[in-house]
């Protein structure tokens, strides 16, 4: 079964930090572009990042630029999106989320919360 | 950055009925576009991709059309599994943006 798996959610207080995994199963997650998307409580979807099959090309929207960092390691089929100096409208769930080649997003994961707030 | 509208931004609508959203890009984007479905609590689900090109095992009561900057998802019959918040989203360049969602609700 094709499948993400999000984890590495929680509490933490404006200006700190937390990491975010995806793993990533049942399809060769090397040949895949992937992407990050959050969406705030109550509130409609926000892309966050974007990284090529290789690593190689990376995409953040301007709300997180030089904030957050987006990585992968195609050897454990793995997904990372490292937030520093996060702020309160940071708390959304965040997906991960698998991009057909240079198109829409097919396959997601189901969300983890994270929640900015002291 | 390219804004993506969408319209209405909810409706009341019966078993049924036909329901039409609308999605406009504020600069043209070919035929980059996908609809989504997000019930509350759940992941989105991809629809359609590429403006009109229907998602394997989505049902065929779905259909979008449109290219440039206007576009169209349909439910031609509406069914109670189909009462949900749809997204569009511009895949032409990034950032990536998203409508702001609409709701079809039960009347």
């Amino acid at each position: 079964e094709v499948q993400l798996v999000e984890s590495g959610g929680g509490l933490v207080q404006p200006g700190g930090s937390l990491r975010l995994s995806c793993a990533a199963s049942g399809f060769t997650f090397s040949s895949y572009e992937m992407n990050w998307v959050r969406q705030a409580p109550g509130k409609g979807l926000e892309w966050v990042s974007y990284i090529s099959s290789s690593g190689s090309t990376i995409y953040y929207a301007d709300s997180v630029k030089g904030r957050f960092t987006i990585s992968r390691d195609n050897a454990k089929n793995s997904l990372y999106l490292q937030m520093n100096s996060l702020r309160a409208e940071d708390t959304a769930v965040y997906y991960c989320a698998r991009q057909r080649s240079h198109d829409a997003f097919d396959i997601w994961g189901q969300g983890t919360m994270v929640t900015v707030s002291s | 950055d390219i804004q993506m509208t969408q319209s209405p931004s909810s409706v009341s609508a019966s078993v049924g009925d036909r329901v039409t959203i609308t999605c406009r890009a504020s600069q043209g984007i070919s035929s980059w576009l996908a609809w989504y479905q997000q019930k509350p609590g759940k992941a989105p689900k991809l629809l359609i991709y590429a403006a009109s090109s229907l998602q394997s095992g989505v049902p065929s009561r779905f259909s979008g059309s449109g290219s440039g900057t206007d576009f169209t998802l349909t439910i031609s019959s509406l069914q109670p599994e189909d009462f949900a918040t749809y997204y569009c989203q511009q895949a032409n360049s990034f950032p990536r943006t998203f409508g702001g969602g609409t709701k079809v609700e039960i009347k």
